[in-house]
């Protein structure tokens, strides 16, 4: 049980391009969802962590405006990445759960490269 | 606000030996998280830590938190190449966020 499904799995675009990240929860109900990203080698970083039907909360220093999180219903929310550059390549995992302290699933990971 | 400081960031060592990786974190945590990731993967949840004292195992490895010394820790018993990884610990801060440390990638040499 509790799986999280993350897609797509890997995007190449070109500079310029908006991209749009989905997350699912398949077998539970997400109250909450969180989206990190991970540099080469790096620790994950906590980007938001956004509830359904509310706007996200954004970690400071994470830029609201180009990264774009909708969280419509308590199983998908979607992360664009909104006119994106080379500096935005990276790998973006997304995880959810199912209430307040209740353990994070992870998805798969998408991994960005932007041309 | 909570920091996690893990040690060794690197380790390399051979089949058949044991060590121990370090988790150090910086305020009170109600809970640790342990997690391992392969490389271009996501996370594998391992263990989870809820009270001072405790101690869980899962084949060879081994976790347990001492939340008066605000550390964890992670013992490999008579590694395998199987468990060369990336592990991760991560604390608990208020209600929802983890806070990952930087990683631990450990190499595991036949």
């Amino acid at each position: 049980g509790a799986v999280v499904s993350q897609h797509p799995s890997r995007v190449i675009c070109k500079s310029g391009t908006s991209v749009k990240i989905e997350c699912r929860s398949l077998d539970f109900q997400a109250t909450t969802m969180f989206w990190y990203r991970q540099f080469p080698k790096k620790s994950l970083m906590l980007m938001a962590t956004s509830n359904e039907g509310s706007k996200a909360t954004y970690e400071q220093g994470v830029e609201k405006d180009k990264f774009l999180i909708n969280h419509a219903s308590l199983t998908l929310s979607t992360l664009t990445v909104t006119s994106a550059h080379p500096e935005d390549s990276s790998f973006y995992i997304c995880s959810a759960n199912s209430g307040t302290s209740q353990p994070q699933h992870f998805g798969d990971g998408t991994r960005l490269s932007i041309l | 606000e909570l920091k996690v400081e893990q040690n060794p960031l690197f380790l390399s060592m051979q089949e058949g030996k044991n060590y121990t990786i370090y988790c150090n974190y910086s305020t009170t945590s109600d809970r640790l998280y342990w997690y391992r990731q392969d490389p271009g993967k996501s996370l594998e949840s391992l263990f989870v830590l809820l009270s001072n004292g405790a101690v869980k195992q899962e084949g060879r490895l081994m976790a347990s938190l001492d939340t008066k010394a605000r550390l964890s820790t992670l013992h490999i018993t008579a590694a395998v190449h199987d468990l060369s990884a990336t592990y991760f610990c991560a604390g608990f801060q208020g209600a929802q966020k983890l806070v990952f440390g930087q990683g631990t990638r450990l190499t595991i040499n036949p």
